[in-house]
């Protein structure tokens, strides 16, 4: 069973378009996130979530919306999409850890999405 | 910024060499991981070491961690071409993970 998945993997819209990437993982963690990763592969954080609750909103336009039901699922929503938007979206998610244990974070596969 | 810098950008080796790519990072951390990234799919984790561990291994994984400067690396012994991908070292802070853009492994048959 896939631990976090997310869909679609492909995405291909025009700008304008509102778009939505849904993420469900099955482990039972209490912290989901989404990154974006640029053509150069530089990773970024966009939100954090806990137990459905925001707690971490990097520099992100207010067009990215994320909405959590429950805390098996983190769903990103985009608004009037931008060609600098075409990215991979990665939705990823982590136990709710002590600082000295640590943590390991589960990625998805990826959502790649080009506006045209 | 929290993030992680990785050096070298890209490296190219021949099978069975030796592998070394570093991180860099600027604030106080708890514990600094590397994850790997095979071509079009998400990263996995590979290793964790602890703000106060200098040295772990992991099978064909040795990992350092300088904490005064600030630096980590990764040594790949014995690679093969299926260690070919992108290698990134993530820095956290409870439940923040921040990486940077990763040193992308090309591991020559």
């Amino acid at each position: 069973d896939t631990a976090v998945s997310q869909t679609p993997k492909y995405l291909v819209t025009q700008m304008g378009n509102d778009k939505s990437i849904k993420c469900e993982q099955n482990l039972g963690h209490d912290t989901m996130y989404w990154y974006k990763q640029d053509s150069k592969k530089f990773l970024k954080i966009m939100f954090s979530y806990n137990n459905k609750e925001l707690i971490i909103n990097e520099t992100v336009p207010n067009r990215f919306s994320p909405k959590s039901p429950d805390k098996a699922h983190l769903n990103l929503h985009i608004n009037s999409l931008e060609l600098g938007d075409s990215a991979v979206y990665f939705c990823a998610s982590s136990r709710k850890g002590t600082a000295y244990l640590g943590n390991t974070i589960y990625f998805g596969e990826g959502s790649w999405l080009t506006v045209v | 910024s929290q993030q992680g810098e990785e050096d070298p950008q890209a490296l190219s080796i021949q099978e069975g060499e030796n592998a070394t790519m570093n991180c860099s990072y600027k604030t106080s951390i708890n514990n600094l991981q590397w994850y790997r990234q095979n071509s079009g799919r998400g990263l996995v984790h590979l290793i964790l070491i602890r703000s106060n561990e200098r040295e772990k291994h992991s099978g064909r994984l040795r990992v350092t961690l300088d904490t005064s400067k600030k630096s980590s690396s990764l040594l790949i012994t014995a690679s093969r071409a299926a260690d070919t991908a992108s290698y990134f070292c993530a820095t956290d802070k409870i439940d923040q993970f921040y990486f940077g853009t990763g040193t992308s492994l090309t591991v020559i048959p």
